[in-house]
């Protein structure tokens, strides 16, 4: 079946801007994660779906950066009067959200690398 | 405090050869789980191996095993017979605790598999 897909790809933005970035899930993954990818380290935790709501967005960097989920599936991460900081690599990734203990494997997106010029 | 340290930042290995990546990781909760990602040039971070806290036996998936030693808190992923295709960044993550479904990287290791 499908993957997790990302679009856009590539997205280059001038400083100050606004942009969106959007993640489409496997079917019938009810959990949606999005990680942060500097050049050189491993992601970094953004926020957590499950279901609609945010179960966890101790990741997010601050205010600017902003994540919905409305109907559960696809998720749009939105940054705000962006800074040539946020230029990364934007990760998202789903699981089933299993139960406690539940293996529960992330699979990710190609991503979407972000320039902030 | 690191959670997951990779201090192999390049490794070489000759085809067909074995080869093994460091990971050690850091946690006071007793239940967890390690994960192996490989992620190639094009960017996508592609699942390998998992081994649960409470799992007995070292994880195996094909080529790939992984070395558990809980009292070292290390978990050292193994490819057998190295391929061409092989060569990538490999990230160690792990999930802590029941509910907390977030993952910790490691900044990763460049493996380069030389013909």
């Amino acid at each position: 079946g499908a993957g997790v897909s990302q679009t856009p790809s590539n997205k280059v933005t001038e400083k100050g801007k606004y942009v969106e970035l959007r993640c489409d899930p496997i079917s019938g993954h009810t959990a949606l994660y999005w990680y942060r990818q500097s050049l050189g380290q491993g992601p970094e935790f953004l926020i957590y779906f499950q279901g609609t709501g945010a179960a966890d967005d101790s990741g997010l960097p601050n205010d600017r950066f902003f994540a919905v989920r409305p109907e559960g599936s696809v998720s749009t991460l939105k940054i705000q009067r962006t800074e040539r900081g946020d230029s990364a690599v934007y990760l998202c990734a789903s699981s089933l959200g299993g139960g406690q203990g539940a293996i529960d494997t992330q699979y990710f997106g190609p991503g979407t690398r972000l320039t902030v010029l | 405090a690191q959670k997951i340290t990779q201090t192999q930042p390049g490794m070489f290995v000759q085809e067909k050869e074995a080869v093994t990546l460091d990971c050690t990781y850091d946690t006071s909760d007793p239940s967890y789980g390690l994960f192996w990602y490989k992620q190639p040039s094009s960017g996508e971070m592609i699942f390998l191996i998992y081994q649960g806290s409470y799992d007995q036996q070292n994880a195996t998936e094909g080529r790939y095993s992984l070395n558990f030693q809980k009292a070292r808190k290390s978990a050292n992923l193994v490819i057998s017979a190295s391929q061409l295709g092989d060569s990538a960044m490999y990230f160690c993550a792990m999930r802590e605790g029941v509910r907390d479904y977030k993952l910790s990287f490691g900044a990763g290791t460049t493996v380069t598999v030389r013909a």
